[in-house]
């Protein structure tokens, strides 16, 4: 069973509108949360990351993480259909240095 | 800025065969990864290294071994290549401690 989980495994939101992502991890020992976008052929990029609890922001993108339950979700307001990609969540271990990747969340974001 | 050269971009291979799967990078990152990806799906461990000649077990790392002879170098062997593997091969390196994580254009690896 895959150590972080994601959902939803699809959205659909119509241009301008807010997507919300989800991710969990079940490995206690994660520290730090990211979020990576891979548009179609391409690789994976970083959007945003997080370890402390609370919320970061950069212009449209919102991250939230809460540490006792480790779970983090990501917020895209204004959505444009560029957005439309696999959102891939992940969890490293400081100790060990592994990352390890959810199954990711597929946005398509609709004109 | 550094880049991540994963070769070949595409690797044809029959079922039972030894196949493998080269990454370089020139940003002197200390930590590199190879990640599996299956078609449209998250991506999956396969093996880690922190340094130079050092190796770690992913979650996925049946079926494969792994090699760092050196720090910019990271390669991946398929011990016997089956057909249920066919995937993208995405290879990734660091710098140590919770830093961001690039990407190399990865391998397809088909099994005929």
């Amino acid at each position: 069973q895959q150590k972080v989980q994601q959902s939803p495994e699809s959205l659909i939101v119509p241009e301008g509108g807010m997507a919300s992502l989800n991710c969990t991890s079940s490995d206690r020992n994660v520290d730090y949360f990211w979020w990576y976008r891979q548009h179609s052929g391409k690789s994976p990029k970083m959007l945003m990351s997080i370890f402390s609890n609370g919320e970061k922001e950069e212009g449209r993108f919102t991250v939230h993480l809460n540490k006792a339950s480790l779970h983090t979700s990501l917020h895209i307001r204004d959505s444009q259909p560029s957005d439309s990609a696999l959102y891939l969540c992940a969890a490293s271990d400081t100790n060990t240095g592994k990352l390890t990747f959810g199954d990711g969340t597929v946005l398509t974001v609709k004109p | 800025g550094g880049i991540i050269t994963q070769t070949p971009k595409f690797l044809i291979g029959q079922e039972g065969q030894k196949l493998t799967l080269k990454c370089q990078q020139n940003f002197n990152h200390d930590t590199m990864y190879w990640y599996r990806q299956d078609s449209g799906k998250g991506l999956r461990l396969i093996y880690y290294s922190i340094t130079e000649n050092d190796l770690q077990k992913g979650d996925l790392s049946e079926g494969y071994d792994a090699s760092r002879e050196k720090k910019s170098s990271f390669s991946l062997t398929v011990t016997s290549a089956q057909k249920n593997e066919m995937a993208v091969f995405l290879c990734a390196s660091s710098i140590p401690g919770n830093t961001e994580v690039f990407f190399g254009k990865g391998t397809r690896l088909t099994v005929v």
